[in-house]
């Protein structure tokens, strides 16, 4: 399965947007690019996919590279109820099940 | 609203306890998927199923079985509960058609489970 990189850690100001990177230098032209978000003691939450296009909907943005081998996933407005760990998933083939990475963990200060 | 439920958030067992984890959508979803989550080691699936009565291993079906009698439900089964099968046990569902790779999957909220 191809991997993805993101930073362990972010933090943010409240009402501020906030830019999520990710590396996938070895996608494939099939893979999609999810991006879900966990809140503490919760099940994760979807909140945005791409094929190649940029996205948008009313939770964020996902800007993907041109060579897809990076995405970016945009929260417009910070608010504290966005402090998640956020992941960044690449899903192919027939199966579509989800392999987490470690994520990025964003703080959202007041 | 959609929904994913879990029959229970937490839940404690002894080992060797035949353990029964049970998951409802309400989406008419045709595929539904059995997940642990563990420190440090991300969401490993353990069993998922695309139809009625069908099912298939996922990566960690080692100690676990399923069942799947009614679309809506979806049931993880350890038949002897032991103390590596503390974890979070998450449930999530998807819609068929559009390619199951460009599906959004909805996930229940949990089930901390227990073994001591």
């Amino acid at each position: 399965d191809a991997k993805t990189t993101q930073p362990n850690s972010m933090e943010s100001n409240e009402e501020e947007p906030v830019h999520l990177p990710c590396n996938h230098s070895t996608i494939s032209g099939t893979d999609y690019i999810h991006w879900y978000r966990q809140l503490p003691s919760q099940g994760p939450e979807y909140v945005i996919h791409g094929l190649t296009s940029n996205v948008n909907n009313r939770m964020a943005s996902l800007a993907i590279a041109e060579d897809r081998k990076s995405s970016t996933l945009i929260l417009h407005r910070a608010t504290l109820r966005d402090a998640a760990v956020y992941y960044c998933i690449l899903i192919g083939g027939s199966q579509g099940n989800l392999i987490f990475g470690k994520g990025t963990k964003l703080s959202v200060k007041p | 609203d959609v929904k994913v439920t879990q029959s229970s958030r937490y839940l404690v067992k002894r080992t060797g306890e035949k353990v029964f984890l049970e998951c409802v959508q309400d989406m008419d979803h045709e595929n539904m998927f059995w997940y642990r989550q563990d420190p440090g080691l991300g969401l490993r699936l353990i069993y998922f199923s695309y139809d009625v009565k069908m099912k298939e291993k996922g990566d960690i079906p080692e100690g676990y079985s399923v069942s799947r009698e009614k679309k809506e439900r979806f049931s993880l089964i350890l038949e002897s509960a032991s103390t590596n099968q503390t974890s979070m046990y998450l449930c999530a569902s998807s819609p068929r058609g559009g390619g199951r790779a460009g599906n959004e999957q909805f996930f229940g909220p949990g089930t901390r489970l227990t073994v001591l």
